[in-house]
């Protein structure tokens, strides 16, 4: 079955330090991805996605993710993370094949300490 | 302008009856989509509607929920003799079109709890 695996349930770091957030999935196909990010108290929004070209993509605020076919993965990261980061971030699939369909991960809980 | 709106917020009720939720999209987005987020789980998807096409009903985990989407705009998801595992956020997103080629914008989402 198509799945996306965060590893990473909950996340702590220190203001400054750097982050990356591990997603994974199962799907042999082309597949476009994503980010999102919800804040607390706020509504999911997109935060970053890759549909093509530099595997390489960059975000809102300073974030950025990888798209590494050959190992099915699509992590998040960025230098330096803040406080105003503490939020839970979901990584999410949409396979070409099922263009109506996002399949999103389990979310990883990011803490960030003053 | 006004993003996607859910009512209620919150909703407690009793195991076995029904439970109407509601999703007000963006003014002029075609698709349609229901979510649930059960505790410590990803999102679940439950529902697509894209204009004037047969909805995907895929993700609907029993016959016990339905979904309606009148005049292309206001969608209601019903789920009858409501079960405790049915407590969950359930949030509506909607876009311009497939989400292969269009940002989902979510709404706040109705947290329903089955006492």
């Amino acid at each position: 079955a198509q799945s996306v695996s965060q590893h990473n349930h909950h996340v702590i770091l220190s203001e400054a330090a750097s982050l990356e957030l591990g997603c994974n999935y199962s799907y042999g196909g082309t597949v476009n991805l994503f980010w999102y990010v919800q804040y607390p108290g706020q509504h999911l929004q997109l935060l970053l996605k890759y549909f093509s070209g530099d595997p390489l993509v960059k975000g809102i605020k300073g974030f950025e993710a990888e798209f590494i076919k050959s190992k099915f993965s699509f992590n998040l990261r960025k230098p330096s993370v803040q406080w105003s980061d503490t939020a839970e971030y979901f990584c999410a699939v949409n396979p070409y094949s099922s263009a109506s369909k996002i399949i999103f991960g389990s979310g990883t809980r990011l803490s960030i300490r003053p | 302008g006004a993003g996607v709106s859910q009512s209620p917020s919150n909703k407690v009720t009793e195991k076995g009856k029904d439970v109407e939720l509601r999703c007000d999209p963006i003014s002029g987005h075609t698709a349609l989509y229901w979510y649930r987020q059960s505790l410590g789980q990803g999102l679940e998807f439950l529902i697509y509607f894209q204009g004037n096409s047969a909805p995907d009903k895929s993700g609907l985990p029993s016959d016990r929920f339905s979904a309606e989407r009148t005049g292309g705009s206001v969608s209601t998801l019903t789920i009858q003799r409501t079960q405790q595992e049915d407590s969950a956020v359930y949030l509506c997103a909607s876009s311009r079109g497939l989400v292969s080629s269009y940002e989902q914008y979510f709404g706040p989402g109705t947290r329903l709890t089955v006492t």
